[in-house]
């Protein structure tokens, strides 16, 4: 298990509705990146937090907005959801610099009806 | 040129059997090669990583082949074991900015016994 955890687990939001997902990052790790995992799907890069500014974004819409606090845990939050929001979203942190090791937490399934 | 394509979608092999992953990649400026084993209900782990200056890196049961000239990589997992039977996906990401992985879609591996 890595030390990167995110809570809730499981959610079911209304479309139209506002989530915001949480992750704790691995001790040490002070950049946390998201990823939006369709079902039978590759994770997609949604974007980067690092010393709680945003460090690079995927092809996502504004609406999917985030945060980074100084203890280096961070937010995602999605407005206006959508019925195809509906993913498993993953929280990975990392050491700063490329190609470091992304360890992720077990994710957080959000499902919109 | 960001995308990784990754074959086959599923594989059914035998206890002690080889299984073998495939890979390939447009944009030439990767140069960090990571596969990611998946089980239900969890986030991705880092099983084994390449870097483009060699062909070849074996941990255990787990080999990367890196051909460049043809921008393919490939995962072979060898004696492959009931508990081996998860979702493995390759990624890529390239040094000189945020580590902003880009995952092949999957291969659902089942070993029977």
């Amino acid at each position: 298990e890595t030390g990167v955890t995110q809570s809730p687990t499981h959610l079911i939001k209304t479309r139209g509705q506002q989530v915001t997902l949480r992750c704790s990052s691995q001790s040490g790790h002070n950049t946390v990146s998201w990823y939006q995992q369709a079902l039978g799907q590759g994770p997609q890069f949604i974007f980067q937090y690092y010393r709680e500014e945003e460090n690079g974004r995927g092809n996502f819409p504004p609406r999917f907005s985030g945060l980074q606090f100084p203890n280096y845990s961070s937010e995602l939050n999605v407005n206006a959801l959508e019925l195809d929001d509906s993913a498993l979203y993953l929280c990975a942190s990392s050491t700063p610099g490329a190609n470091t090791e992304a360890f992720f937490g077990q994710g957080t399934r959000l499902t919109v009806v | 040129q960001q995308q990784v394509k990754q074959s086959p979608q599923s594989l059914i092999v035998q206890k002690g059997g080889i299984s073998i992953i495939n890979c390939a990649y447009e944009n030439t400026a990767f140069d960090y090669f990571p596969w990611y084993q998946q089980f239900p209900g969890k986030g991705p782990a880092l099983l084994i990583a390449i870097r483009p200056d060699v062909s070849e890196k074996k941990e255990g049961r787990f080999t990367i082949s890196f051909n460049k000239s043809a921008k393919q990589f490939s995962l072979h997992i060898m004696d492959s074991q009931p508990g081996d039977s998860a979702t493995y996906f390759c990624a890529a990401s390239t040094t000189g900015g945020y580590n902003k992985l880009i995952f092949g879609a999957g291969t659902r591996l089942a070993v029977h016994p």
